[in-house]
């Protein structure tokens, strides 16, 4: 059973960097077939994919959020990461980490981590 | 972006009622329509990919539909935790993957 879990500071000062790890388990991030992903829910709003990677680590960003984002992966630890710069109170959301799984031209989220709260305010 | 408007935003159903969320994209999206179901307080949960297949583990009564621009979630005889929010997502643009503002569903 593949598990996904969040981690990194709940509060961040406005114009700081959000910086957040995803810990994998039960499956390698280097396998084939799956991209590693980011999607993050304001409170008590929709969800909004971040983007995501390859196992090889090649990236996709939202183009709406691209020029603040930065995402990597650390296969010796199973391990991947996001990094959002400049952010402001409007980036303080839920943030999931998520396995998306492509086959076929489908592509979906099948595996979430728990998500963590990340609030910005001085 | 394509867009994606879900209706109604919200609804009223009975335990055993049977109903039937809609999806309607601002573009041909060919098919490429999944569905998540997120409870109070918890994290999504995929229910159905590309329209209708059903993710394993997940109780036959849900089942999707649809093509082109419309896409429907149907729910026959509704459980008590089946009441939550419902979201679909296209995965057409993968480079702009978009969801909808959800449809809660709610006991009457």
């Amino acid at each position: 059973q593949v598990q996904l879990q969040e981690s990194g500071p709940g509060l961040v000062r406005p114009s700081q960097t959000l910086s957040l790890t995803c810990n994998v388990s039960g499956g390698s991030i280097s396998s084939g077939g799956y991209y590693w992903s980011w999607i993050r829910q304001s409170p008590g709003e929709g969800l909004q994919w971040l983007g995501y990677m390859s196992p090889s680590g090649t990236t996709y960003y939202n183009p709406s959020l691209k020029s603040r984002l930065t995402m990597s992966l650390d296969a010796s630890k199973n391990q991947f990461s996001l990094s959002l710069t400049s952010v402001t109170a409007a980036d303080t959301a839920f943030f999931y980490c998520a396995r998306m799984a492509t086959g076929y031209r489908k592509y979906y989220f099948d595996y979430w981590g728990q998500g963590a709260l990340v609030t910005v305010s001085s | 972006d394509i867009q994606l408007t879900q209706s109604p935003s919200s609804l009223s159903a009975s335990v055993g009622d049977r109903v039937t969320l809609t999806c309607r994209a601002s573009q041909n999206i060919g098919g490429h329509l999944n569905w998540y179901q997120q409870r109070p307080g918890k994290v999504p949960r995929l229910l159905i990919y590309g329209t209708s297949t059903l993710q394993s583990g997940v109780p036959a009564r849900f089942s999707g539909s649809g093509s082109g621009t419309d896409y429907g979630l149907t729910i026959s005889n509704l459980q008590p935790e089946d009441f939550a929010t419902y979201y679909c997502q296209q995965t057409f643009t993968t480079l702009s993957m978009t969801f909808g503002l959800g449809t809660r569903l709610e006991i009457k």
